[in-house]
């Protein structure tokens, strides 16, 4: 079984409804991320959290919020989905401490129409 | 802010040709390097990373880097390359301490496609 899951692995959506994207590990790791991949731009991140009580914004968090349900658990939302929002989402864990080393889900592709 | 610059957005190359992938970073301070490659369709892989030590990594598949900190660069290089290196590589940074533990977060470098040609 993969370490990290991503569900959906596609979806296609219409401008204005809301989207969860959802990721699980089984790494036991403690921090968790989303990012989002553009061609051309590589991958920034949107949240990161570093333990079930903490959420952190990246640098584009604009239209997306998270939920950490659970250790395991770390889902993605957006609320009102627009166009410029097509993209590759991917999740990531990491242990802490460690060397930053991040493990990486499969990644969801979303297209908004 | 740290950023990361890789200054070659698309590379190809003809089997058996040497690589590399240059990769720059912006901070001048404790740093731990990574590179990750992007397979067509697949998530990204580790490559190789940097924490300390060393400043020639090998990693897998043949590839290595070298941290050059008066440049602030590690650049990827692989000796003769295969069709099936063909893929996405992106570079990426973390701060650590001076022991090597990272503070978290990755910067990640724009990426590089490369296209090896049988």
């Amino acid at each position: 079984d993969a370490d990290v899951t991503q569900t959906p692995r596609n979806r296609i959506t219409k401008t204005g409804k809301r989207i969860m994207l959802e990721c699980s590990q089984t790494k036991g790791h403690d921090r968790m991320y989303w990012y989002r991949q553009d061609p051309g731009l590589g991958l920034r991140l949107i949240y990161y959290s570093f333990d079930v009580k903490d959420i952190n914004k990246g640098e584009i968090s604009d239209g997306y919020s998270v939920s950490r349900q659970a250790q395991a658990k770390f889902s993605l939302s957006l609320e009102s989905a627009i166009p410029n929002q097509t993209a590759l989402y991917f999740c990531a864990t990491s242990v802490n401490p460690g060397t930053g080393e991040q493990f990486f889900g499969p990644g969801t592709r979303l297209t908004v129409l | 802010a740290q950023s990361v610059s890789q200054h070659n957005h698309h590379v190809i190359l003809s089997e058996a040709a040497s690589l590399e992938l240059g990769c720059n970073y912006s901070y001048g301070g404790t740093v731990n390097l990574f590179w990750y490659v992007q397979y067509p369709g697949q998530h990204l892989q580790l490559l190789l990373k940097y924490f300390s030590g060393d400043p020639l990594v090998k990693g897998i598949k043949g590839f290595e880097a070298e941290f050059i900190k008066s440049k602030f660069s590690f650049n990827l290089r692989k000796p003769s390359v295969q069709w099936s290196d063909t893929a996405e590589y992106f570079c990426a940074v973390t701060l650590a301490n001076a022991g090597g533990t990272s503070y978290g977060k990755l910067t990640f470098g724009q990426g590089t496609i490369l296209t090896v040609h049988p």
